[in-house]
């Protein structure tokens, strides 16, 4: 099986502006998380998608955004970027949702720079 | 906030077996131990969890205290390709991911 896809891998934008990441389950997953990771602050849970319904939501501003389409492939948004918006966002797929205590497998990642 | 506490960092020599300690004093019931690894600037890898037996996959072994505080991940003949962070995580009761700091483990020739 073809593991967890993300795209694009690196991205450069400028503050203010707006960004969309992309994100490929494993076939046959149905729940899509994502993370974002720092040097200061490591890994941290940013919400998860189930059936196209966000379950679960970390402690982001607004300004980070998600969805889940029918494929169970998902996206997310961030607006109006900040500095310390400069991170590696993961994406991560389950089998099912994340309460039933299923693994997660995570894609390579995108490396986002905001300048 | 993370469950655990980890070491910051260990070596092992190649070959030998890397033993991770991780406490989780404060872990419920019915709340699993998993291990994750990550290999500078991937994302993180799947290595194995457990709620309260012994567990053994190909990847490695996981050894869970009776009283549950505490366990270890037992990697049993390390190579340079095993130099990564580890991370010991409870999940929350939302089931997802809590991250600490992690074990940076260095598997020096």
């Amino acid at each position: 099986k073809a593991g967890v896809t993300q795209t694009p891998r690196y991205l450069i934008k400028t503050r203010g502006q707006q960004v969309t990441l992309s994100c490929s389950p494993i076939s046959g997953h149905r729940s899509v998380s994502w993370y974002q990771q720092t040097p200061g602050q490591g890994l941290q849970f940013l919400f998860e998608y189930f059936s196209e319904t966000q379950r679960n939501k970390g402690n982001f501003p607004g300004r980070f955004s998600g969805r889940q389409f029918s494929n169970s492939r998902s996206e997310m948004n961030v607006s109006t970027l900040e500095l310390g918006d400069s991170a590696l966002y993961l994406c991560a797929s389950s089998p099912g949702v994340l309460a039933g205590g299923y693994e997660q497998y995570f894609g390579p990642g995108t490396r986002l720079t905001v300048t | 906030d993370a469950k655990t506490t980890q070491p910051t960092s260990m070596d092992c020599a190649e070959g030998r077996a890397a033993n991770l300690p991780c406490n989780h004093s404060t872990i419920s019931g019915n709340e699993y131990v998993y291990w994750y690894r990550q290999i500078h600037s991937q994302g993180p890898q799947y290595i194995i969890h457990g709620l309260k037996n012994n567990e053994t996959n190909e990847m490695a072994s996981l050894i869970i205290t009776e009283d549950r505080k505490s366990s270890t991940l037992i990697l049993p003949h390390a190579t340079l390709r095993d130099t990564a962070v580890y991370y010991c995580i409870v999940r929350d009761q939302g089931g997802k991911l809590i991250f600490g700091q992690g074990t940076e483990l260095s598997v020096k020739p």
